[in-house]
């Protein structure tokens, strides 16, 4: 069965700073990968998602994620936070049907300093 | 606008009640889904459907129906045989090798 690992519950950046949030994925073959960010009481919004071909991909709002056969990693980066990037953002994938059948990670939520 | 419209956005609902999740789509996607999210535990499908009159099971279906009678349209009913039904609701509409488009979702209350 397919699972998705995100690793951190919380994270804590300074705003400015550079953001790297993990995901880590189990699955035999090549999965469609995505992330998604929420915000509190909303539903989720696609920050960008990998098919196939290039492995770094870039997202909306400046996030970019790299995926990593060999790590079976799709993790999530940005050079420099915002505080209205404060948020939960999920990992997930889908290995079975391309139909958006979606394995979630728990989430990792995002917390922005000043 | 296209989207995904759930209704209603809170729902309160009494020990044996059934309660019924509205989510309409006009985006012309053929698959719809419910999923569940609990705090701490990401989301987990309910129901999905990917053509009209046909539906399967998710990972935790028990207690819960659906009916995909219009292609816009994927109600969800909360049974009483939900035990513990308090959650916030999210609804998704996706065509093959696209991504999911997401409702605002309904928060579910048992009082």
């Amino acid at each position: 069965a397919q699972s998705v690992t995100q690793p951190d519950i919380h994270i804590t950046v300074s705003e400015g700073a550079s953001l790297e949030l993990r995901c880590n994925y189990s699955y035999g073959a090549t999965p469609y990968l995505f992330w998604y960010v929420q915000s509190p009481g909303q539903g989720l919004q696609l920050l960008l998602k990998y098919f196939s071909g290039d492995t770094l991909v870039q997202g909306i709002k400046g996030f970019e994620a790299e995926f990593k056969r060999s790590q079976s990693s799709f993790n999530l980066r940005k050079p420099s936070v915002h505080w209205s990037d404060a948020a939960e953002y999920f990992c997930a994938v889908d290995g079975d049907t391309g139909f958006q059948k979606l394995v979630f990670g728990t989430g990792t939520r995002l917390l922005v300093s000043p | 606008d296209g989207g995904i419209t759930q209704s209603p956005k809170y729902l309160f609902r009494k020990e044996g009640q059934n309660v019924t999740l509205s989510c309409e789509q006009n985006l012309n996607h053929d698959a719809m889904y419910w999923y569940r999210q609990d705090p701490g535990q990401g989301l987990r499908l309910i129901y999905y459907s990917q053509i009209v009159n046909d539906f399967q099971k998710g990972d935790i279906a028990e207690g819960y129906s659906v009916s995909r009678e219009k292609k816009e349209s994927f109600p969800l009913t909360v049974t009483s045989a939900q035990k513990n039904p308090t959650a916030f609701y999210l609804c998704a509409s996706g065509d093959i090798e696209s991504e999911a488009f997401f409702g605002q979702g309904t928060r579910l209350t048992v009082v």
